[in-house]
């Protein structure tokens, strides 16, 4: 089975620009989370969806939203950007129901905003 | 209170030493929990699941689950250079909500 993939895998973008992020979860997968990770904060959720449907929410101002397709396919989207949202953006594909909630990662997009 | 605590390390052992990570968490009816490795500059990789009380072995790796103490371990038999990495120990808690410890860096010296 493909892994989880994610793009793009590299971006620079400007303060007040806005940002898409990409990614396929496994093949199977319903439940996409998506996370921040700094050298600071570490890996910090920022939400989670399930069947087209966002299912959790995490603690990150509203310029941060998501959505997931029919497909599995989920996108995340950055608005107007600051420099402290330079960051690993990490998504997580899982079955997401009592079975087995495992998560696994992609490979990141590392976004710099300058 | 953080959600999931892990101590930062470093920690180092020597090649074919018993390495031994440990991770507490707050919330009490949290159900799953998971040992992930991350290697500098990629992206977490899934170790262990553990559910239950208890030990549960996969090939070197060892989860040791204590609900009762909010306690979760991860323990390397026979650790290898290999194993050097950042080691986060991750918690499913209340309403599916994963929290992640900001992880703990293991040096296995040759």
């Amino acid at each position: 089975k493909a892994g989880v993939t994610q793009t793009p895998r590299y971006l620079i973008k400007t303060r007040g620009q806005q940002v898409t992020l990409s990614c396929s979860p496994i093949s199977g997968h319903r439940s996409v989370s998506w996370y921040q990770q700094t050298p600071g904060q570490g890996l910090q959720f920022l939400f989670e969806y399930f069947s087209e449907t966002q299912r959790n929410k995490g603690n990150f101002p509203g310029r941060f939203s998501g959505r997931q397709f029919s497909n599995s396919r989920s996108e995340m989207n950055v608005s107007t950007l600051e420099l402290g949202d330079s960051a690993l953006y990490l998504c997580a594909s899982s079955l997401g129901h009592a079975s087995s909630y495992e998560q696994y990662f992609g490979p990141g997009t590392r976004l710099t905003v300058t | 209170q953080k959600e999931v605590e892990q101590n930062s390390g470093p920690l180092s052992v020597p090649e074919g030493a018993i390495a031994s990570l440990n991770c507490t968490y707050s919330d009490r009816v949290s159900q799953s929990f998971f040992w992930y490795r991350q290697y500098s500059g990629k992206s977490p990789e899934l170790i262990m699941s553990i559910y239950s009380n208890g030990d549960k072995e996969d090939g070197r790796f060892t989860a040791q689950l204590n609900k009762a103490s909010q306690y979760v371990s991860l323990l390397i038999r026979d650790s290898q250079p290999s194993d050097s990495a950042t080691y986060l120990c991750a918690v499913r808690s209340t309403g599916n909500q994963f929290y992640f410890g900001t992880g703990t860096s293991l040096t296995v010296i040759p």
